[in-house]
């Protein structure tokens, strides 16, 4: 397996246009996770998945954020419109189950100007 | 929701010191304690984690303690070397949330 993918690597959008982060995760897994990254807040956890199905969305920042997984095989995390603030890396996790390793993609970094 | 804290955020030690890291969490239903390194423009990976019924956990030069009545663990490092120098995060899962809630990042640097 490759692992995690994320696309695209680096994103550069004006603010106020609408970015769309992919993520296919590990074949198999149950469970995908959204991450931002910045330097003030470390790993922040945005949403997570089991088997398709949004379980908390209780980190998503505001309502300009959502995330689909239409399958097993595919997520997106969407900003629109998006702000400087936006600015991160994003990372897209998943893991087989209950307490065990979770896997990273190699993340998109998002600059927003 | 689970609240972690990690200290300390930067930690200097010099080649062949040891080095330890501390997290400590809110949530006594808290049951996976995994820790990640995260180098430079990379991706974190997991290095060590550890289980609640596990008071610590040896792999080479890594260890992880586990203090549930206290409800803190932490990474040790021994005989550090220049290659470990990166940022370390300290994550908590919970049994029946399954989340994975990070700790904020300890910058690690041997000179």
């Amino acid at each position: 397996d490759a692992g995690v993918i994320q696309s695209p690597r680096h994103e550069v959008t004006e603010m106020g246009q609408e970015v769309t982060l992919r993520c296919k995760p590990i074949s198999g897994h149950d469970y995908l996770f959204w991450y931002r990254q910045t330097m003030m807040r470390g790993l922040e956890l945005l949403i997570y998945f089991n088997n398709n199905v949004p379980i908390d969305d209780s980190g998503m920042p505001e309502d300009r954020f959502s995330a689909k997984m239409p399958n097993a095989s595919f997520s997106t995390l969407k900003i629109q419109p998006s702000e400087p603030r936006d600015s991160a890396v994003y990372f897209c996790a998943s893991k087989a189950g209950l307490n065990t390793e979770a896997f990273f993609g190699q993340g998109t970094r998002l600059t927003v100007v | 929701g689970e609240n972690v804290e990690q200290h300390p955020s930067t930690l200097s030690v010099q080649e062949g010191d040891s080095a330890v890291i501390k997290c400590t969490y809110s949530d006594s239903a808290s049951n996976y304690f995994p820790w990640y390194k995260q180098e430079l423009g990379k991706r974190p990976q997991l290095i060590i984690d550890i289980r609640s019924n596990v008071g610590e956990k040896k792999d080479q030069r890594i260890a992880v303690t586990l203090n549930k009545t206290a409800k803190h663990f932490s990474l040790h490092i021994t005989e550090t070397q220049p290659e470990d120098s990166a940022v370390y995060f300290c994550a908590v899962g919970e049994y029946n949330n399954n989340d994975m809630r990070f700790g904020a990042g300890t910058r690690l640097t041997v000179k």
